[in-house]
């Protein structure tokens, strides 16, 4: 079975601070590894995903995220927030076989300070 | 591309009557789909997962009976939350499975916008 951690469940910061929002996540198999946000009261955007390959994978507004697998862990962080940051942050994990679940994390409110 | 639509974005109804919400994969065929549930300031929790032209696989502790999953195309799975109680108030979120597809979105879900359920 997968397992995903997100100890922070909520990780206040000023905004053009960095931040990290840290993701660690269990399983006997290989994963995919994701992270989506959720803005209030929407469904869930795909924000990155370690497929394969390069171990730092990146997004389009900033974000980047390690895959780390002798330390099970995910992190995603930022060096630079916005205020349009604030959302809830979400880690999953999923196994290669074909139509299996997303094992999401608790999640994480990122709230961005003036 | 890859959008996945619900209908509605959301629904007020009374105690006792049942509520059909509707998931739509708009450009592309989904032979699964997912339906999850999430309680205020929570994670999403699977409910059950909708396979086309097949019997739904619902979650431990997910009452099929009362959480009612028809998945009769490849582009629509639906939900009805029959007999609906308060205690069912919650936010909806289908995901569709993009399974098989090539140019990089193998294995990678995407999600609807969510249906507010409010029972009062």
């Amino acid at each position: 079975a997968q397992s995903v951690t997100q100890l922070d469940s909520q990780v206040p910061v000023f905004e053009e601070a960095p931040v990290e929002l840290r993701c660690n996540y269990s399983s006997s198999v290989s994963v995919y590894l994701f992270w989506y946000v959720q803005y209030p009261n929407q469904g869930l955007q795909l924000l990155l995903k370690y497929l394969s390959g390069s171990t730092l994978v990146e997004s389009i507004n900033g974000f980047e995220a390690e895959f780390n697998k002798s330390q099970t862990s995910f992190h995603l962080r930022k060096p630079s927030v916005h205020i349009s940051d604030t959302a809830e942050y979400f880690c999953a994990v999923r196994t290669y076989s074909s139509a299996s679940k997303i094992i999401f994390g608790s999640g994480t409110r990122l709230s961005i300070r003036p | 591309g890859a959008v996945v639509s619900q209908h509605p974005s959301w629904v007020i109804c009374k105690s006792g009557t049942s509520v059909k919400i509707e998931c739509r994969s708009l450009d592309f065929q989904a032979t699964t789909m997912f339906w999850y549930r999430q309680f205020p300031k929570q994670s999403l929790m699977l409910m059950a997962t909708s396979n086309e032209g097949s019997k739904a696989t619902y979650e431990q502790g997910v009452e099929k009976d009362k959480f009612l999953i028809n998945h009769a195309s490849l582009t629509l799975s639906t939900l009805t939350v029959t007999s609906a109680h308060p205690e069912d108030s919650s936010f909806y979120i289908c995901s569709a499975d993009t399974t098989g597809t090539s140019g990089g979105k193998a294995y990678e879900q995407y999600f609807g916008p969510g249906t507010r359920l409010t029972v009062t």
